[in-house]
């Protein structure tokens, strides 16, 4: 396998619901990240992780909870979620932190639509 | 003020023309800016990465980078109807492992 790979890549689920998104990166990158992309709205940064410490959560609301367990792997814990929940899913992966505090170039997977009924 | 601002176009050109789109942003001290293309319904798609200033090509893609006036713009040569979606320009501030996204621009060719 080769890039960024998420699972699933549709998923529908109640609010009373527990469900995770998974996202594997095949490209040696130090930094995994989960992003928001929500109709009409800019690409939403909700985390990142730098050799699955986590460097930034920008103020999202506990009902989602990331989980990277080695510098590869990244989850979305999902629970009680609400219907504007419902967005694409998106992981990256990036060479962060280069020589002269460049950023790498980030790759993204294909995506995770989850709606919440 | 956003912290990276796109039109949104849509920006409509006839094929073989070329098609210019533009980005500026905020943080003075950014020094890594990318150009993704996404169409409907998939995920953001890497075109170009620009770190110095001056123009950078890649086939029929050419960008352009003025840190003096925070501007970072993606020049389509010879465009195609292939080429209809959306340009999402991103910047990575210096020194942390955040991209920001601006919200697009959609572009349309035209056959």
């Amino acid at each position: 396998e080769t890039g960024v790979t998420q699972t699933p890549r549709h998923l529908v689920m109640g609010m009373t619901n527990k469900k995770s998104l998974k996202c594997e990166q095949h490209l040696g990158h130090n930094a995994m990240y989960w992003y928001k992309q929500s109709a009409k709205k800019p690409l939403e940064l909700m985390f990142v992780y730098n050799f699955k410490e986590q460097t930034e959560n920008n103020s999202v609301p506990s009902r989602f909870s990331p989980e990277c367990p080695n510098s590869s792997h990244l989850f979305l814990h999902l629970h009680t979620l609400q219907p504007e929940d419902s967005a694409l899913y998106l992981c990256a992966s990036s060479h962060g932190g280069l020589a002269g505090g460049q950023g790498g170039e980030l790759f993204f997977g294909e995506g995770s639509r989850l709606t919440v009924l | 003020q956003k912290e990276v601002e796109q039109n949104s176009g849509p920006l409509s050109v006839p094929e073989g023309a070329i098609a210019s789109l533009n980005c500026t942003y905020s943080d003075r001290g950014s020094q890594s800016f990318f150009w993704y293309r996404q169409y409907s319904g998939k995920s953001p798609e890497l075109i170009m990465s620009i770190y110095s200033n001056g123009d950078k090509e890649d086939g029929r893609f050419t960008a352009q980078l003025n840190k003096a006036s925070q501007y970072v713009s993606l020049l389509i040569r010879d465009s195609q109807p292939s080429d209809s979606a959306t340009y999402l320009c991103a910047v990575n501030p210096s020194g942390t492992y955040k991209y920001i996204f601006g919200t697009g621009t959609r572009l349309k060719v035209l056959a």
